[in-house]
């Protein structure tokens, strides 16, 4: 298997415009999570899906951010506008069913500068 | 969010047994007992977990405390692939299915 897998894997882009973040996550897994990380804050879970259903978006930030799961095989988190305290990096992790003790695999993650 | 407490880094030498100790005295009865690593410009990665009895895989070990308020991962025989920040995190039903994670502990493996 080829594992979580986000793009892009680096995205630079100025204050204001939109941005958007994909992830596709390992096949079979029915629980996906969205976390960011920033030497600030660390490690943030931001949303999680489970059978494509969004279960807790309280760690979204505010209204500038969404994230989606059409279906089963991807997911996106964009944000409209940017600004320059979104920069940070974005994991991706999916697993299967919502047990914790089932193991969790993190994508490599996409860098996002917003300048 | 159940807390754990881990210090912010630590030392080892390469090719000695490194123990990581965590703190979680609020651990509930159904809480599991979970270790990520993350190495540089990396994703997180699992190491190991546990309910109440050690455990053993083939990256480390993890013995847990009777009372389960603390827990320590051990890395046998460190290397210096094994330089990455360890986090100690609480899962299971009162965490919603949620892996929160804290600040971890930076070790350093010197040659």
């Amino acid at each position: 298997d080829a594992g979580v897998i986000q793009s892009p894997r680096h995205e630079v882009t100025e204050m204001g415009q939109e941005v958007t973040l994909r992830c596709k996550p390992i096949s079979g897994h029915n629980s996906l999570f969205w976390y960011r990380q920033t030497m600030m804050r660390g490690l943030e879970l931001l949303i999680y899906f489970n059978n494509n259903v969004p279960i807790d978006d309280s760690g979204m930030p505010e209204d500038r951010f969404s994230a989606k799961m059409p279906n089963a095989s991807f997911s996106t988190l964009k944000i409209q506008p940017s600004e320059p305290r979104d920069s940070a990096v974005y994991f991706c992790a999916s697993r299967l069913g919502l047990a914790t003790a089932n193991e969790q695999f993190f994508g490599p993650g996409t860098r996002l500068t917003v300048l | 969010d159940a807390k754990t407490t881990q210090p912010n880094s630590m030392e080892s030498n390469e090719e000695e047994p490194v123990h990581l100790p965590c703190n979680h005295s609020t651990i509930s009865g159904t809480d599991y007992i979970h270790w990520y690593r993350q190495l540089p410009s990396q994703g997180p990665e699992y190491v190991i977990h546990g309910l109440t009895s050690n455990v053993n895989n083939r990256m480390a070990s993890l013995a847990i405390a009777e009372d389960r308020k603390s827990s320590t991962l051990i890395l046998h025989r460190a290397t210096l692939r094994d330089a990455a920040v360890y986090y100690c995190i609480l899962g299971g039903y009162n965490q919603g299915g949620k892996l929160i994670f804290g600040q971890g502990t930076e070790l350093s493996v010197k040659p």
